[in-house]
């Protein structure tokens, strides 16, 4: 099942901070992020595999909590560069990941 | 190489015709996988490859769609009879292995159109 990603869409002026929630309705043991800038493919930012474990990229980070089965990521002091589409991502019934629908961010002067 | 080759990077054809898309993965990662995004929509599985296993089509979806992987390494995503819903972004991705343990690399994608 696709995991749910929110918000669907958040503008932010730079310098400000953002969170972006996926939450599963099933057991995770990892999650993985993605950005995907317009006519660009997704690119990977970080994987977190055990509970509570939090990772960094740039000033983003994120958190994943396997009791609440739940990731979230963390822009921090956002820059023009961060816009684009944020992917969670988490293994489905096969190996295989199975992405949320995604969430844009659009980051302003 | 470096990272993952798709090719072609667009791609016109009439409804009805087939057509054959091409991934390169990057060289040593054993697992590849096809997805397709609509025009701004998420991320579909079509079809996952590991190693020499037998492939995970369960994303197909249709028997228009297949897909082959010669010899651990190139894959070819082949569409028969397009239809106009077939367009969409397709990319391939890879991975050192499956699982969900490690990083996907996404090649740019084969922008497909169907008129």
């Amino acid at each position: 099942q696709q995991p749910v990603q929110s918000p669907q869409a958040v503008i932010l002026r730079e310098g400000e901070d953002a969170v972006i929630n996926c939450s599963s309705s099933k057991a995770l043991y990892s999650v993985h992020w993605y950005r995907q800038k317009h006519g660009e493919a997704p690119v990977f930012l970080m994987i977190l595999l055990k509970g509570g474990e939090q990772k960094g990229h740039e000033k983003i980070s994120a958190s994943f909590n396997e009791k609440k089965q739940q990731s979230s990521l963390y822009l921090t002091a956002s820059q023009l560069s961060y816009s684009g589409t944020y992917f969670c991502g988490t293994p489905g019934a096969g190996n295989m990941l199975t992405f949320g629908g995604g969430t844009r961010l659009m980051v302003k002067p | 190489g470096a990272g993952v080759s798709q090719s072609p990077s667009n791609k016109v054809t009439e409804k009805g015709k087939d057509v054959e898309l091409r991934c390169d993965p990057i060289s040593g990662h054993t697992a590849l996988y096809w997805y397709r995004q609509s025009l701004g929509q998420g991320l579909e599985f079509l079809i996952y490859f590991q190693g020499n296993s037998a492939p995970d089509k369960s994303g197909l979806p249709s028997d228009r769609f297949s897909a082959e992987r010669t010899g651990g390494s190139v894959s070819t995503l082949t569409i028969q009879r397009t239809q106009q819903e077939d367009s969409a972004v397709y990319l391939c991705a890879s991975s050192l292995v499956g699982g969900g343990d490690y990083g996907y690399t996404f090649g740019s994608g084969t922008r497909l159109t169907v008129v």
